[in-house]
């Protein structure tokens, strides 16, 4: 199994500003996950970052807007850039650990006004 | 047409009864399937994983695969007001922790004691 910590839990930014998301593993782990949820929206994948190698964005999703950090094998950071009201929504990390599973963080809420 | 599709509910029941959350996806190279659920404030936790056609069960949860109609279900027996929460379907084209998901919009059900 794998416990993971996010910094911050929630946060309220003005539009125009960044934010920096912090996910932290209690075990070493290859792969992280960056997911977004909106409300009434499907959890849907931002980018898979991997140690020592630039991330994998998913469609849609590009790095000058969420660059991401894969410093070590146990923690990851990604980031909201210029932000608008669109990027309200919640930011979960997730790591696979063990043979099928992937763990996810409790989440940061975030809100753009 | 969504990879994945979900009935978001709401979905109210009482306490004891058989609770059947469905989705429906378009993508057959889909081979392996999960069911989360998600507390509130929570990130999600997995519930029951299942590769190919087939049925899985867990205590009272029961999970179906059927991949020529490209349809899968979960269900509850004997629900407890401990259920209560969102729960999201997820699929994979590949098997093991590593690898993107693909998920529901999430179905959120309230058990009535």
């Amino acid at each position: 199994s794998a416990v993971i910590s996010q910094k911050p839990s929630r946060d309220i930014c003005q539009r125009g500003t960044s934010l920096t998301i912090q996910c932290q593993v209690d075990s070493q782990v290859t792969m992280m996950f960056w997911y977004r949820q909106q409300p009434g929206q499907s959890l849907t994948l931002i980018a898979t970052a991997n140690q020592g190698s630039e991330a994998t964005y998913e469609s849609g999703f590009v790095i000058d807007k969420f660059p991401i950090s894969r410093p070590n094998l146990t923690f990851s950071t990604l980031t909201v850039s210029n932000m608008s009201p669109e990027d309200s929504s919640i930011y979960l990390c997730s790591v696979g650990a063990g043979d099928y599973e992937q763990y996810f963080g409790p989440g940061t809420r975030l809100t753009v006004t | 047409q969504k990879e994945v599709e979900q009935d978001p509910g709401p979905l109210s029941v009482p306490e004891g009864a058989i609770v059947s959350l469905n989705c429906t996806y378009s993508n057959s190279a889909f081979q392996y399937f999960m069911w989360y659920r998600q507390y509130s404030r929570k990130g999600p936790e997995l519930l029951m994983y299942t590769y190919s056609s087939g049925n899985k069960e867990d205590g009272r949860f029961t999970a179906q695969v059927d991949k020529s109609s490209k349809y899968i279900s979960l269900f509850i027996r004997d629900s407890q007001p401990s259920d209560s929460a969102t729960y999201l379907c997820a699929m994979s084209e590949s098997g093991g922790s590593n690898y993107k998901l693909t998920f529901g919009k999430g179905t959120l059900l309230t058990v009535n004691p």
